[in-house]
């Protein structure tokens, strides 16, 4: 799976956007970008996720560079509640086999702090 | 929620003895995944099933086992437990192998 690069720590005012980078460099043609957050200790949620266009639901939306070596996560009005480790996974697609099957890989991800 | 449910929330327990961990997935979800959270250690992907059968495997140790049961649910079992195993356990569902995986709220083992 490609390795992904995003800031250890950001922060951002309640009620403005939260623009979240990632760079994803190596990433290859059948390999989507995730996007999830962990909040203090419970278990990771998913946020969203996208191959080359730009995707949104009611969390967030998705936008993948052109060149897909970059993807940045926006949260359009965050809140308290938004403060959080973000995570940006590179996972293989369908069609793929091998070790990496279907795995998510965490690293260290950005840890978000929305201030009042 | 999620829809997975992870028993027991908390385990306590000593060193040396042996647990197993629960995990029902979403209804309808095939694949499970394990991974294992301890402080000084980010989230480590342990193992992962699709509707049975091992499909990927990460550095688990080989204390550690696991499997998924004909009803989906998973377990998965820690023997010879050692002070540093003391980590968040969580489980993960999906559809697919490589659809989204929704997570559960984690099982907190101790190990004293």
């Amino acid at each position: 799976d490609a390795k992904t690069t995003q800031p250890t720590s950001m922060d951002c005012a309640e009620g403005r956007a939260a623009n979240l980078p990632c760079n994803h460099s190596t990433i290859s043609g059948n390999e989507y970008v995730y996007w999830y957050r962990q909040i203090h200790s419970q278990g990771p949620q998913y946020i969203i996720h996208g191959l080359k266009n730009n995707e949104t639901n009611e969390m967030a939306s998705l936008i993948i560079t052109e060149d897909r070596k970059s993807s940045t996560l926006i949260l359009p009005h965050a809140t308290l509640r938004d403060t959080a480790v973000y995570y940006c996974i590179v996972r293989v697609g369908s069609g793929a086999g091998g070790t990496s099957y279907g795995k998510l890989t965490f690293g260290q991800g950005t840890i978000l702090t929305v201030h009042p | 929620d999620s829809g997975v449910t992870q028993t027991p929330k908390h385990l306590i327990t000593a060193t040396g003895q042996r647990v197993t961990l629960r995990c029902s997935p979403r209804s309808g979800d095939l694949s499970v995944y394990w991974y294992q959270q301890s402080l000084d250690q980010g989230l480590q992907f342990l193992i992962q099933y699709y509707n049975g059968e091992e499909r990927a495997k990460g550095n688990i140790l080989e204390r550690f086992s696991a499997q998924q049961f004909p009803d989906l649910h998973s377990e998965l079992n820690l023997s010879s437990l050692e002070l540093g195993d003391s980590a968040l356990y969580f489980c993960a569902s999906s559809v697919g192998v490589f659809t989204e995986a929704f997570f559960g709220q984690g099982t907190r083992l101790t190990v004293v």
